[in-house]
């Protein structure tokens, strides 16, 4: 069965960049649609964007002018970019499989990687 | 785009049903059948219990049931179990992006 693991630094300097990457496994990350979702401390989700392996992107309009999504179907995996970081971006973050209009849910999830921004 | 609207808190003895709802508008919930919930354990990452509005995935107990009224979808837990005890998220597609709501802590008396 697919399964996602998050991975990248787990503390940022305010006003830098966070770079996350998940990598899929037990299965092609051809054909399908990836997103990245956080949740601060003790607080609901977000959904922050989502991209096909064709490249098209879907982006949260409320972090917009932050995120870059990318796909590496060399090696299965699909990375985030959030810049400008401030202290209201720490969250695990979650990258998941979905969605789409004949799959509208997400699933399976990775783990979750914690991401504090401080200096 | 405001996050969906859902009750903090919900409880239920073993056994009882409980109803999580979850308010949106005519851009999300009303507007299409793309309505899905998760549950999450503490600690765990979040599992998909219904798609599509009342689609339950393989492997989730028909105990949980999914519906819509308007801009309103509801989460039904019949037959409550202790392992039922977690929080819960609405999610719904609005448009070119997707919605969560605040989130509903179950509790199982």
């Amino acid at each position: 069965q697919v399964q996602l693991q998050e991975s990248g630094p787990g503390l940022v300097k305010p006003s830098e960049t966070l770079s996350l990457t998940c990598t899929v496994s037990g299965g092609s990350i051809s054909s399908y649609y990836w997103s990245w979702i956080r949740q601060p401390a003790g607080k609901g989700l977000e959904w922050i964007g989502r991209m096909s392996t064709s490249g098209s992107t879907y982006y949260n309009p409320s972090l917009k002018s932050r995120v870059t999504m990318s796909i590496d179907m060399s090696k299965n995996q699909f990375s985030l970019k959030l810049s400008s970081v401030i202290a209201a971006d720490t969250a695990i973050y979650y990258c998941a499989r979905g969605a789409v209009a004949s799959a509208n849910w997400f699933d399976p999830w990775g783990q979750g990687t914690l991401v504090t921004v401080s200096s | 785009q405001s996050a969906l609207t859902q009750p903090r808190s919900v409880s239920g003895s073993p056994g009882q049903s409980v109803t999580i709802s979850c308010t949106g508008t005519s851009s999300d919930v009303g507007g299409y059948n793309y309505v899905s919930w998760y549950q999450q354990h503490p600690g765990k990452a979040p599992k998909v219990m219904i798609y599509d509005v009342s689609k339950r995935p393989s492997g989730v107990p028909d105990r949980f049931s999914g519906s819509k009224s308007g801009n309103t979808a509801s989460l039904t837990i019949s037959g409550l179990q202790a392992e039922d005890e977690a929080d819960y998220y609405c999610c719904s597609f609005a448009g070119s992006l997707w919605v969560f709501g605040g989130g509903t802590e179950l509790t199982v008396l």
